[in-house]
């Protein structure tokens, strides 16, 4: 089955800065998302990318993808204090989603 | 904006009690979905659920789960015979068509089996 699996970094960085992580998966895709969990809460999707996407900009949040070697990274520019969560991405579709483990990420006022 | 809510929102059971855990989804999604997440590990699917029966589950729902849409809005989960390993944050979810992929999760249920 597909599977996301992002670096497992936490990352921590002062509000401004702009925060990048990675994510790799097994097999082929249709698409990947990229999701938020906001301590003890639940998942908020954030971006899609499609499979002939290689790009992709919503606000503050670029996504890339490179389906030659099934990964994809999610940059937020201009991190502020709100940012602080867990990013995980996810692959599939249809009847199920696969999720790696997530990234967190710390933003320091 | 809609949204998927989930109740209790925190669950505290005895070992080998039996749970049920609710969701209403979003009133005009079509598929239904149940995702857990144990402390510190990966959010893992459970079952997906479309016109009252599954559609596909995983190899952790095992005979102890059950899933139903008892009426037009609720869509529970039930866990008999809990044990210590259930313990986890427990996710449903809806989409409107098959093949959408963005989810809307709820806010999740935490169980703890003690």
């Amino acid at each position: 089955s597909q599977q996301g699996e992002e670096d497992p970094q936490a990352l921590s960085i002062q509000e401004g800065e702009n925060a990048t992580m990675n994510c790799s998966y097994k097999t082929s895709i249709n698409n990947l998302q990229w999701y938020r969990q906001n301590s003890g809460r639940g998942l908020v999707h954030l971006i899609l990318i499609r499979s002939n996407e290689r790009e992709k900009h919503s606000g503050r949040l670029r996504v890339t993808l490179d389906t030659s070697k099934k990964s994809s990274s999610l940059l937020i520019t201009a991190s502020r204090a709100a940012d602080t969560a867990s990013y995980f991405c996810a692959t599939g579709g249809n009847n199920r989603l696969a999720f790696g483990k997530g990234n967190q990420v710390v933003v320091i006022p | 904006e809609p949204e998927v809510t989930q109740t209790p929102s925190h669950q505290v059971t005895q070992m080998g009690q039996e749970v049920i855990l609710r969701c209403v989804p979003i009133s005009n999604h079509l598929y239904f979905y149940w995702y857990r997440q144990i402390l510190g590990q990966k959010v893992e699917f459970l079952v997906s659920f479309y016109n009252n029966e599954i559609s596909e589950k995983s190899e952790i729902f095992d005979d102890q789960f059950s899933v139903e849409r008892p009426d037009g809005s609720n869509f529970t989960l039930k866990i008999r015979s809990t044990k210590l390993e259930d313990s986890a944050m427990y996710f449903c979810a809806s989409t409107l068509l098959q093949g959408t992929p963005q989810a809307f999760f709820g806010q999740g249920t935490r169980l703890t089996v003690v």
